[in-house]
Protein backbone atom coordinates (compact mmCIF):
# COMPACT_ATOMS: atom_id res chain seq x y z
CA UNK A 1 0.00 0.00 0.00
CA UNK A 2 1.46 3.86 -0.43
CA UNK A 3 1.40 5.89 2.32
CA UNK A 4 0.71 9.47 2.35
CA UNK A 5 2.63 11.26 4.98
CA UNK A 6 1.09 14.30 5.40
CA UNK A 7 2.42 17.80 7.83
CA UNK A 8 1.76 19.53 9.59
CA UNK A 9 -1.01 17.52 11.64
CA UNK A 10 -2.18 20.80 12.73
CA UNK A 11 -1.25 24.45 12.46
CA UNK A 12 -2.52 28.08 13.49
CA UNK A 13 -1.91 31.21 11.19
CA UNK A 14 -3.02 34.85 11.21
CA UNK A 15 -5.23 36.06 8.14
CA UNK A 16 -3.10 36.87 4.97
CA UNK A 17 -0.64 34.38 5.99
CA UNK A 18 1.26 31.87 3.71
CA UNK A 19 0.52 28.43 4.63
CA UNK A 20 1.70 25.47 3.22
CA UNK A 21 1.20 21.50 3.95
CA UNK A 22 3.24 19.01 2.47
CA UNK A 23 2.58 15.76 1.56
CA UNK A 24 5.02 12.80 0.81
CA UNK A 25 4.23 9.45 -1.18
CA UNK A 26 5.97 6.12 -0.07
CA UNK A 27 6.46 6.03 -3.63
CA UNK A 28 5.75 7.65 -6.90
CA UNK A 29 2.18 8.17 -7.65
CA UNK A 30 2.79 10.24 -11.15
CA UNK A 31 0.89 13.55 -9.67
CA UNK A 32 -1.82 11.47 -9.44
CA UNK A 33 -3.04 13.34 -6.27
CA UNK A 34 -5.92 15.66 -4.62
CA UNK A 35 -6.04 18.04 -1.86
CA UNK A 36 -9.27 18.69 -0.21
CA UNK A 37 -10.94 20.78 2.42
CA UNK A 38 -13.32 19.55 5.17
CA UNK A 39 -15.44 21.75 7.47
CA UNK A 40 -16.67 20.15 10.22
CA UNK A 41 -20.41 18.29 9.68
CA UNK A 42 -19.39 18.59 5.82
CA UNK A 43 -18.07 16.41 3.27
CA UNK A 44 -14.82 16.73 1.64
CA UNK A 45 -14.64 19.30 -1.14
CA UNK A 46 -12.04 19.12 -4.36
CA UNK A 47 -9.57 22.04 -3.88
CA UNK A 48 -7.15 20.96 -6.41
CA UNK A 49 -6.37 17.61 -8.47
CA UNK A 50 -3.79 16.14 -10.13
CA UNK A 51 -1.30 17.75 -8.09
CA UNK A 52 -1.51 20.87 -9.44
CA UNK A 53 -5.10 21.62 -11.08
CA UNK A 54 -7.77 24.17 -9.41
CA UNK A 55 -10.92 22.89 -9.50
CA UNK A 56 -13.54 25.09 -10.70
CA UNK A 57 -14.55 27.85 -8.64
CA UNK A 58 -12.22 27.85 -5.86
CA UNK A 59 -10.35 30.42 -5.08
CA UNK A 60 -6.97 31.54 -6.51
CA UNK A 61 -5.24 31.78 -3.31
CA UNK A 62 -4.80 27.97 -3.26
CA UNK A 63 -2.35 26.06 -5.41
CA UNK A 64 -0.75 22.59 -5.38
CA UNK A 65 2.88 21.41 -6.41
CA UNK A 66 5.33 18.93 -6.56
CA UNK A 67 6.12 15.67 -8.16
CA UNK A 68 6.90 11.75 -7.98
CA UNK A 69 6.72 11.85 -4.42
CA UNK A 70 6.50 14.90 -2.76
CA UNK A 71 3.54 17.40 -2.71
CA UNK A 72 3.12 20.71 -1.53
CA UNK A 73 -0.27 22.65 -0.85
CA UNK A 74 -0.36 26.47 -0.42
CA UNK A 75 -2.66 28.91 0.45
CA UNK A 76 -1.61 32.42 -0.63
CA UNK A 77 -3.28 34.43 1.77
CA UNK A 78 -5.38 33.08 4.43
CA UNK A 79 -8.85 33.70 4.95
CA UNK A 80 -10.81 33.33 7.87
CA UNK A 81 -13.26 31.22 6.29
CA UNK A 82 -9.97 28.75 5.25
CA UNK A 83 -10.26 27.26 9.15
CA UNK A 84 -10.66 23.57 8.34
CA UNK A 85 -9.09 20.45 8.10
CA UNK A 86 -7.33 19.56 4.78
CA UNK A 87 -6.40 16.34 3.21
CA UNK A 88 -4.26 14.88 0.42
CA UNK A 89 -5.17 11.43 -1.59
CA UNK A 90 -3.68 9.34 -3.69
CA UNK A 91 -5.43 7.65 -6.18
CA UNK A 92 -2.89 6.16 -8.85
CA UNK A 93 -2.97 2.54 -7.03
CA UNK A 94 -5.57 0.85 -4.89
CA UNK A 95 -6.25 1.51 -2.06
CA UNK A 96 -6.35 5.02 -2.50
CA UNK A 97 -4.98 6.25 0.90
CA UNK A 98 -5.01 9.35 2.41
CA UNK A 99 -3.26 12.05 4.54
CA UNK A 100 -3.29 11.77 8.10
CA UNK A 101 -5.01 15.67 7.70
CA UNK A 102 -4.28 19.17 8.96
CA UNK A 103 -6.78 21.08 10.86
CA UNK A 104 -5.78 24.55 10.30
CA UNK A 105 -6.77 27.43 13.06
CA UNK A 106 -6.90 31.05 12.49
CA UNK A 107 -5.21 33.02 15.24
CA UNK B 1 -24.42 19.53 -12.21
CA UNK B 2 -22.81 16.31 -10.67
CA UNK B 3 -25.13 15.13 -7.55
CA UNK B 4 -24.38 11.90 -4.81
CA UNK B 5 -27.07 11.32 -2.36
CA UNK B 6 -26.23 8.50 -0.07
CA UNK B 7 -29.02 6.56 2.00
CA UNK B 8 -29.35 4.00 4.13
CA UNK B 9 -27.43 4.57 7.12
CA UNK B 10 -28.75 3.50 10.53
CA UNK B 11 -27.96 2.19 14.42
CA UNK B 12 -27.30 -1.29 13.84
CA UNK B 13 -26.13 -4.12 16.51
CA UNK B 14 -22.62 -5.78 16.21
CA UNK B 15 -23.26 -8.60 13.31
CA UNK B 16 -25.74 -7.08 12.11
CA UNK B 17 -26.14 -6.06 7.76
CA UNK B 18 -27.07 -3.08 6.13
CA UNK B 19 -26.54 -2.08 2.17
CA UNK B 20 -26.50 1.68 1.91
CA UNK B 21 -27.24 3.15 -1.56
CA UNK B 22 -26.13 6.09 -3.72
CA UNK B 23 -28.53 7.96 -6.27
CA UNK B 24 -26.01 9.69 -8.78
CA UNK B 25 -26.97 12.20 -11.17
CA UNK B 26 -25.49 14.45 -13.63
CA UNK B 27 -23.10 12.84 -15.42
CA UNK B 28 -23.30 9.63 -17.37
CA UNK B 29 -23.10 7.08 -14.81
CA UNK B 30 -21.64 3.95 -16.34
CA UNK B 31 -18.79 6.13 -17.76
CA UNK B 32 -17.28 6.40 -14.45
CA UNK B 33 -15.83 4.08 -11.59
CA UNK B 34 -17.48 4.93 -8.29
CA UNK B 35 -16.41 4.25 -4.21
CA UNK B 36 -17.08 4.29 -1.06
CA UNK B 37 -14.92 6.39 1.75
CA UNK B 38 -15.59 6.46 5.73
CA UNK B 39 -14.69 8.92 8.24
CA UNK B 40 -15.08 7.31 11.77
CA UNK B 41 -16.23 10.24 14.47
CA UNK B 42 -13.54 12.99 15.19
CA UNK B 43 -10.75 10.44 12.85
CA UNK B 44 -9.55 10.86 8.90
CA UNK B 45 -10.62 9.80 6.27
CA UNK B 46 -10.70 5.93 4.99
CA UNK B 47 -11.16 4.26 1.14
CA UNK B 48 -13.45 1.85 1.45
CA UNK B 49 -14.34 0.17 -1.74
CA UNK B 50 -14.52 0.93 -5.64
CA UNK B 51 -16.27 -0.78 -8.52
CA UNK B 52 -15.47 0.17 -12.04
CA UNK B 53 -17.95 1.82 -14.62
CA UNK B 54 -19.02 -1.42 -16.13
CA UNK B 55 -18.61 -3.15 -12.57
CA UNK B 56 -16.37 -6.38 -13.66
CA UNK B 57 -13.71 -4.86 -11.08
CA UNK B 58 -14.05 -4.63 -7.67
CA UNK B 59 -11.86 -3.40 -5.15
CA UNK B 60 -11.74 -3.31 -1.11
CA UNK B 61 -9.86 -2.65 1.74
CA UNK B 62 -8.30 -4.81 3.84
CA UNK B 63 -10.59 -3.86 7.15
CA UNK B 64 -13.57 -4.84 4.82
CA UNK B 65 -12.84 -7.77 2.63
CA UNK B 66 -14.68 -10.84 2.86
CA UNK B 67 -17.62 -8.62 4.88
CA UNK B 68 -18.26 -5.93 2.64
CA UNK B 69 -19.91 -6.19 -1.33
CA UNK B 70 -20.08 -3.19 -3.60
CA UNK B 71 -22.58 -3.24 -6.54
CA UNK B 72 -23.82 -1.12 -9.08
CA UNK B 73 -27.17 -0.61 -11.07
CA UNK B 74 -26.10 1.21 -14.36
CA UNK B 75 -30.06 1.37 -15.28
CA UNK B 76 -30.93 2.99 -11.72
CA UNK B 77 -27.72 4.92 -11.57
CA UNK B 78 -27.29 3.97 -8.23
CA UNK B 79 -24.38 2.08 -6.57
CA UNK B 80 -24.46 0.17 -3.51
CA UNK B 81 -22.54 -0.59 -0.65
CA UNK B 82 -23.89 -4.35 0.82
CA UNK B 83 -21.91 -4.67 4.98
CA UNK B 84 -22.24 -7.59 6.81
CA UNK B 85 -20.92 -8.72 9.91
CA UNK B 86 -20.77 -5.49 11.15
CA UNK B 87 -18.04 -4.32 13.93
CA UNK B 88 -18.31 -1.27 16.03
CA UNK B 89 -15.02 -0.34 14.44
CA UNK B 90 -17.42 0.26 11.18
CA UNK B 91 -19.02 3.39 12.90
CA UNK B 92 -18.60 6.12 10.49
CA UNK B 93 -20.56 8.13 8.35
CA UNK B 94 -20.09 6.94 4.58
CA UNK B 95 -19.30 8.75 1.68
CA UNK B 96 -19.73 7.86 -1.92
CA UNK B 97 -17.54 9.20 -4.26
CA UNK B 98 -17.66 9.59 -8.55
CA UNK B 99 -13.97 9.42 -9.66
CA UNK B 100 -12.07 7.18 -12.65
CA UNK B 101 -11.45 8.07 -15.83
CA UNK B 102 -11.74 11.59 -14.12
CA UNK B 103 -9.43 12.98 -11.67
CA UNK B 104 -12.04 14.90 -9.97
CA UNK B 105 -13.60 12.94 -7.20
CA UNK B 106 -16.68 14.66 -6.58
CA UNK B 107 -18.22 13.22 -2.43
CA UNK B 108 -21.93 12.52 -1.32
CA UNK B 109 -23.46 14.26 1.73
CA UNK B 110 -22.70 11.03 3.45
CA UNK B 111 -24.95 8.83 5.46
CA UNK B 112 -24.05 7.61 9.06
CA UNK B 113 -23.71 4.14 10.08
CA UNK B 114 -23.21 3.64 13.57
CA UNK B 115 -22.72 0.02 14.91
CA UNK B 116 -23.65 -0.56 19.01
CA UNK B 117 -25.88 -2.94 21.38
Amino acid sequence: DIQMTQSPSSLSASVRDRVTITCQASQDINNFLNWYQQKPGKAPKLLIYDAANLEAGVPSRFSGSGSGTDFTFTISSLQPEDAATYYCQQYDNFPYTFGQGTNLEIK
Amino acid sequence: EVQLLESGGDLVQPGGSLRLSCAASGFTFYDYAMSWVRQAPGKGLEWVSSISGSGGKTYYADSVKGRFTISRDNSKNIVYLQMNSLRAEDTAVYYCTKDRPSSKFYWGQGTLVAVSS
